[in-house]
């Protein structure tokens, strides 16, 4: 069964520190998609970051940077430099290729992340 | 940019009556989602739909919820008889197409319902 394990329930940065959110997952399947969605106070799901399991290349896009270990089974988001419009929930989510057509997303219980002045 | 809209934003209903929750995919997508989150939770899975079918349902989606695409734009999810432990924000998602992992799923901004 899949799942996805985000530890860290609320983290406080002062801004301009870097910050770490964690997720590590679990499926049996060998081919899978990992994603990482941001959801600000005003509550929609704003897409960041897809990536398949069969590349593991870090990916850096500006201030974000994603780190993804399948020895590990993580797949964690770093920002550099954090802003307060950084603050936000970040989601981490799995997508199993053998599900049905439907590419369902399971979502970890989010990261609630506040970047103070 | 094309998006997905949702709905209302807001309904407030009284237990055991039904709603019905809209959404407007965006146009060329094919594959269409609901998902939830209660308040404070995590975002999860109820239902796909493609090709005027379900797809694929959760646990969640029991007798009492319900689908439909009733015009070719338009894609809906009713509650029959509401709960207040159906409260929370529903998310429409859909994506262009399944051509595995090549796709996002692109979310409206979720209508919250809230049961009395």
């Amino acid at each position: 069964a899949q799942k996805v394990t985000q530890a860290q329930t609320e983290i406080s940065v002062v801004e301009k520190e870097d910050v770490t959110l964690d997720c590590v997952y679990e499926t049996r399947d060998t081919t899978y998609y990992l994603f990482w969605y941001k959801q600000p106070p005003s509550g929609e799901l704003v897409f960041l970051i897809r990536r398949n399991s069969f590349d593991e290349q870090n990916e850096i896009s500006g201030r974000y940077s994603w780190n993804f270990q399948k020895s590990t089974s993580s797949f964690n988001f770093t920002i550099t430099a954090s802003q307060v419009v950084d603050s936000a929930v970040y989601f981490c989510a799995l997508s199993e290729a053998s599900t049905p057509v439907s590419e369902k997303l399971v979502f970890g219980k989010g990261t609630k992340l506040t970047v103070n002045p | 940019e094309p998006e997905v809209t949702q709905t209302p934003s807001h309904q407030v209903t009284q237990m055991g009556q039904e709603v019905i929750l809209r959404c407007v995919p965006i146009s060329n997508h094919l594959y269409f989602y609901w998902y939830r989150q209660i308040l404070g939770q995590k975002v999860e899975f109820l239902v796909s739909f493609y090709n005027n079918e379900i797809s694929e349902k959760s646990e969640i989606f029991d007798d009492q919820f319900s689908v439909e695409r009733p015009d070719g734009s338009n894609f809906t999810l009713k509650i029959r008889s509401t709960k207040l432990e159906d409260s929370a924000m529903y998310f429409c998602a859909s994506s262009e197409v399944i051509d595995r992992g090549e796709y996002e799923q692109y979310f409206g901004p979720g209508t919250r319902l809230t049961v009395t």
